[in-house]
């Protein structure tokens, strides 16, 4: 099992439309998680830190479910400028030790249409 | 904000060619990592460094060094350039238990 999976996309939506990317991952111990946005040709950048409690940020919600080893993302009322790669992105726990690593899915690439 | 630099947006180098790529954060952090990434393989981390002189090596290490003489510093060294190590080199750094930051990459061509 890969350590980091995601839905293989493109995903192409209409404006306005609600759009949930998934992703499971394979560490138990994993202890952080994240999305991350790429737009074309350009560095990966945070969108948001995922909560046990689920979190909220405008027309985003991040969903964590430990239990499953699963994390959703939703975007509500998708714009054209959502249009980005999205990154799944879980911490490699290590007991002990200073060092932190994150292990990045392949990304699912999102395309909203006007 | 924090930044991290990476000294080249572009760079063209010759086979056989020792390639440094340097990558400066300006916000004391501790971690800091080289990944590559290349169409439909995603990021894969080539070294990370979680302290100045330490070093560990990542998913695909083969063909990399790396140096991190000061806290602000981590250079990827391409120590002969081959025409397979073409590919978006990205930097990051982080603080322990928090997400990182990215550099805006360096595109490299070997020719």
């Amino acid at each position: 099992r890969k350590e980091v999976e995601q839905d293989p996309g493109p995903f192409n939506v209409p404006e306005g439309a609600t759009v949930a990317f998934n992703c499971t991952y394979s560490n138990s111990a994993s202890q952080s998680f994240f999305w991350y946005r790429q737009d074309c040709r350009k560095e990966p950048k945070l969108l948001m830190s995922v909560y046990s409690s689920g979190n909220e940020d405008g027309r985003f919600t991040a969903q964590l479910n430990r239990a499953s080893q699963y994390i959703s993302l939703l975007i509500r009322d998708s714009k054209l400028s959502d249009s980005a790669t999205y990154l799944c992105v879980v911490n490699e726990a290590k007991s002990g030790g200073s060092n932190y690593k994150l292990t990045f899915g392949k990304g699912t690439l999102l395309t909203v249409n006007p | 904000d924090v930044k991290v630099t990476q000294s080249s947006r572009y760079l063209v180098k010759r086979t056989g060619e020792k390639v440094f790529l340097e990558c400066v954060q300006d916000m004391d952090h501790e971690n800091m990592f080289w990944y590559r990434q290349d169409p439909g393989l995603g990021l894969r981390l080539i070294y990370f460094s979680y302290d100045v002189k330490m070093k560990e090596k990542g998913d695909i290490p083969e063909g990399y060094s790396v140096s991190r003489e000061k806290k602000e510093r981590f250079s990827l060294i391409l120590e002969s350039a081959s025409t397979n190590q073409t590919s978006m080199y990205l930097c990051a750094s982080s603080l322990k238990g928090f997400g990182y930051t990215f550099g805006s990459g360096t595109r490299l061509t070997v020719v």
